[in-house]
């Protein structure tokens, strides 16, 4: 998608090694977000950033750390990867007005083994 | 609390035929309203958002979304549906905090 990256764009890792996964936007938008997307459960938010060094977490961040150095760089952090983290994840970007819905990126499958 | 809601997880419609996906929305305030499309092994792409205005939002590939205040639905439609509109549909709702909420999708496939 236009504007958003994700890297990798797949990745395998074993159980207890810590996984990064990186978005990066050339749009200058405010807010980014990682989710996560399993079946059944549709998509569910991590963390979220509304700023450099501005970030909150989701409803599942149990696990996950983020952070935001500068404007057009999220970085989701899988501490010590579990099998349970196995999913396909997605960064979201979106500018401040209400107006305005996501951009998606690509997404990252991560299979943890 | 803000939540959204797709009442069906899968619906078939045979090509040509009329198509509609469901939605419902529970929100404080006005709501800003959303639908994506996700193609396998693809990002979720934006189809339409209803902010104001008129009822009936027009989008991307040819479909619509109808508005309704009272019923807090949100439901998506096309009048005549292709085999390439296969795919995995979410509707959400932006909160006044700039949260987007998600409804767990609805599998649409298209029968030839």
């Amino acid at each position: 998608d236009a504007g958003i990256t994700q890297s990798p764009r797949h990745k395998v890792t074993e159980t207890g090694t810590p996984v990064t996964l990186r978005c990066h936007q050339t749009e200058n938008h405010r807010y980014m977000y990682w989710y996560r997307q399993d079946p059944g459960h549709g998509l569910r938010l991590i963390h979220y950033s509304y700023g450099v060094k501005d970030t909150d977490k989701g409803e599942v961040s149990d696990g996950y750390s983020v952070s935001r150095s500068k404007t057009e760089d999220f970085l989701l952090t899988l501490e010590s990867a579990t099998s349970s983290q196995t999913s396909v994840y997605f960064c979201a970007i979106s500018a401040a007005e209400r107006v305005y819905g996501y951009t998606f990126g690509s997404g990252t499958r991560l299979t943890v083994v | 609390a803000q939540s959204v809601a797709q009442p069906e997880d899968q619906v078939n419609v045979a090509e040509g035929n009329p198509l509609t996906v469901k939605c419902t929305y529970s929100v404080s305030g006005n709501p800003y309203l959303f639908w994506y499309v996700q193609y396998p092994n693809r990002g979720l792409q934006f189809l339409l958002k209803y902010i104001t205005g008129d009822n009936l939002v027009k989008g991307s590939y040819g479909f619509e979304a109808e508005f309704n205040k009272s019923q807090t639905s949100f439901h998506l439609k096309k009048p005549s549906a292709l085999v390439s509109d296969s795919a995995l549909y979410f509707c959400a709702v932006r909160d006044k905090g700039n949260q987007f909420y998600f409804g767990t999708g609805t599998s649409l496939t298209v029968i030839p």
